[in-house]
């Protein structure tokens, strides 16, 4: 079993639709990270978490430490935010490594 | 945001020849830096640590005299892939991070993908 699971792995929505991808971890960590690459390779990170919601544009990032469990929501859905989701962590054992997860293709038809 | 480079984005080499894969910090500095690969369809996988003035750290099965991992200043880390094979064939990333904290956002060059003939 992976250290840090994702899922949905495939994720085809209209564009408008309200997208979530879930994020679940098995070890102890000092933070979780959401990163977005693009079909070209690049990898943007979009929110470092340690607790509770960050909201950046139509993006929200929530984290429950009890229940090891995070979430990215992209409200009103654009093709543009067609990419890979990768969930990632910080392990309190690795200072800044980071254990990514396998990631979410996500493809938002216009 | 940070920005991090890569030089070159990508290469096409013989089989048997090294080359040589910049990461560049351009606004901050990067006590630590990242190396991962990447292949197609699939997560990425961390190679080695370095910190800005030692020898880097090797994931467990990354051949360190094949990735030669050189991180001489603050700014500039370099991983040399020495006689590549087809098989090295991949997507090399870097990141940097502008400490050794636990909670620090990692910033990924675009990458260098890497085809051996």
């Amino acid at each position: 079993k992976n250290e840090v699971e994702q899922s949905p792995q495939n994720l085809t929505a209209q564009e408008g639709e309200f997208i979530t991808i879930n994020c679940s971890y098995s070890v102890g960590i000092s933070a979780l990270h959401w990163l977005q690459q693009h079909p070209g390779g690049g990898i943007v990170s979009l929110f470092m978490l340690s607790s509770g919601k960050k909201k950046h544009g139509r993006l929200i990032a929530t984290i429950n430490i009890q229940e090891k469990h995070s979430s990215l929501h992209i409200t009103a859905s654009h093709p543009r935010d067609s990419a890979v989701y990768i969930c990632a962590v910080s392990r309190l054992s690795s200072g800044s490594r980071l254990t990514f997860g396998e990631g979410t293709q996500l493809t938002v038809n216009p | 945001g940070a920005v991090v480079s890569q030089h070159p984005s990508r290469v096409i080499c013989k089989s048997g020849t090294s080359v040589k894969i910049e990461c560049r910090s351009l606004d901050f500095q990067a006590t630590t830096m990242f190396w991962y690969r990447q292949f197609p369809k699939q997560s990425l996988m961390l190679m080695a640590t370095s910190n800005e003035g030692s020898k880097a750290t090797y994931e467990q099965g990354v051949e360190k005299d094949k990735f030669l991992i050189n991180h001489a200043s603050l700014t500039l880390s370099t991983l040399t892939v020495t006689s590549a094979h087809p098989e090295d064939s991949s997507f090399y990333i870097c990141s940097a991070s502008p400490g050794q904290g636990f909670q620090e956002t990692q910033y990924f060059g675009p990458g260098t993908r890497l085809l051996v003939l």
